[in-house]
């Protein structure tokens, strides 16, 4: 079965480095590359990661991203109230001939 | 300003359809790919259904296929999905997104969406 799997919630306080992980299969992240989508309540998702690691003109430089075998994270550091938000990995499965998106991460900031 | 605006959504009956639509403006539409992508209130996204820059290829989800139909005329800048024998699990606010690299490029993340239309499924 073609699943990328998040933890449901995560949490950290202001100015902490929050990580968020998604772990997917061969079909997936095993040849594509991986995305991360930002959505606050109420808004469209946005585009925070693409490629595994590149940033969209306009995203802070605090939120990174890594892809490594069939596992990717993304990185917040210097956390604020406004990063506040539901986060989501993203990738093409071969399989499927189709985006996969993971079941989402609840960011709480404390 | 590069933007997208969907329309269509509305309630109807199980088993009814309906024709979404999606609206580009502010770039070359037709040198993107476009995505519908769906959202249960309260739940994750579920990906439904990608179209090449060209209209040449289409791939849908698992949910979807053999009911919904992606398509786009690219002289009038428009996205559509049109949706036949609607199942109440198909209740969602549905997103349309352009890909981030001009097509065809599938497996890039999509960096523009409109803010999307509420489609209800009840009888």
């Amino acid at each position: 079965q073609s699943v990328l799997t998040q933890p449901p919630s995560a949490s950290g306080t202001p100015g902490q480095r929050v990580t968020i992980s998604c772990s997917g299969s061969s079909s997936n992240f095993g040849s594509n590359t991986v995305s991360w989508y930002q959505q606050l309540p109420g808004a469209a998702p946005k585009l925070l990661i693409y490629n595994n690691y590149q940033r969209p003109s306009g995203v802070p430089d605090r939120f990174s991203g890594s892809k490594s075998g069939t596992s990717a994270s993304l990185a917040i550091r210097g956390l604020q109230a406004e990063d506040e938000a539901d986060y989501y990995c993203a990738a093409w499965d071969d399989r499927l001939n189709g985006w996969l998106f993971g079941g989402g991460t609840k960011l709480t900031v404390l | 300003q590069v933007q997208l605006v969907e329309s269509g959504g509305g309630v109807v009956q199980p088993g009814g359809s309906l024709r979404l639509s999606c609206v580009a403006s502010g770039f070359v539409f037709s040198n993107y790919d476009m995505h519908w992508v769906r959202q249960t209130p309260g739940k994750g996204l579920e990906w439904v259904a990608i179209i090449w820059f060209d209209g040449g290829t289409k791939y849908y989800g698992e949910s979807v296929r053999g009911r919904f139909t992606i398509s786009r005329d690219n002289a009038r800048n428009t996205l559509y999905l049109q949706m036949n024998s609607l199942r109440a699990e198909d209740t969602a606010l549905y997103y349309c997104a352009r890909t981030l690299s001009t097509g065809p490029s599938p497996y890039d993340g999509s960096d523009i969406w409109g803010q999307g239309t509420m489609v209800t499924v009840s009888s």
